[in-house]
């Protein structure tokens, strides 16, 4: 599975957009980008994944580049519940002898504001 | 709510103790993961379990054992505690094996003293 960078920290105001920037330059033509978050140390919460369109769902959208080589989770409206942990992950979907295992980078802790 | 629910949320034993945890997963899900989150290691991946039958291994100690039950809950048995085992323990489940979206349980948080 490739690698990802994250930054270690952002801030955010409340109602404000969060954009939590990913680097995946090695990314493989069949991985897709995962978000997961998880609120101080309850267990991690799926938000997202996309291959490489651009994904919208309730929880937030997700920004892919035409390269692949980078993408970008947005919180449209950010409130303070959403401060937490952002993992963003590569990984292969389906394939003979893959699992399921997510390998967890440090992530991105996102503050949000009042 | 993510439907996998794990027992007991909290725990505190004694090094050198043997402890059960255990985790039923979503209605429908027949893959079972175990993780591991430690301050110092962050969340790493311990084990999974498909329909019954081990799937696959992560950075899981000799000490350490897991299995699926046909009812399709695990349970992850931690013996001769060390106080470095101390963390929490997540279990996710997913569909099938390979299934990207996997749900999160509340967790176990270990203590060993």
């Amino acid at each position: 599975d490739a690698k990802t960078t994250q930054p270690p920290s952002m801030d955010c105001a409340e109602g404000r957009a969060a954009n939590l920037p990913c680097n995946h330059s090695t990314i493989s033509g069949n991985e897709y980008v995962y978000w997961y978050r998880q609120i101080h140390s309850q267990g991690p919460q799926y938000i997202i994944h996309g291959l490489k369109n651009n994904e919208t769902n309730e929880m937030a959208s997700l920004i892919i580049t035409e390269d692949r080589k980078s993408s970008t989770l947005i919180l449209p409206h950010a409130t303070l519940r959403d401060t937490a942990v952002y993992y963003c992950i590569v990984r292969v979907a389906h394939g003979s002898g893959n699992t399921g295992k997510l390998i967890f980078g440090q992530g991105t802790t996102l503050q949000v504001k009042p | 709510d993510s439907g996998v629910t794990q027992t007991p949320k909290h725990l505190i034993t004694a090094t050198g103790q043997r402890v059960t945890l255990r985790c039923s997963p979503r209605s429908g899900d027949l893959s079972v993961y175990w993780y591991q989150q430690s301050l110092d290691q962050g969340l790493q991946f311990l084990i999974q379990y498909y329909n019954g039958e081990e799937r696959a291994k992560g950075n899981i100690l000799e000490r350490f054992s897991a299995q699926q039950f046909p009812d399709l809950h695990s349970e992850l048995n931690l013996s001769s505690l060390e106080l470095g085992d101390s963390a929490l323990y997540f279990c996710a489940s997913s569909v099938q094996a390979t299934q990207e979206t996997q749900y999160f349980g509340p967790g176990t948080r270990l203590l060993v003293l």
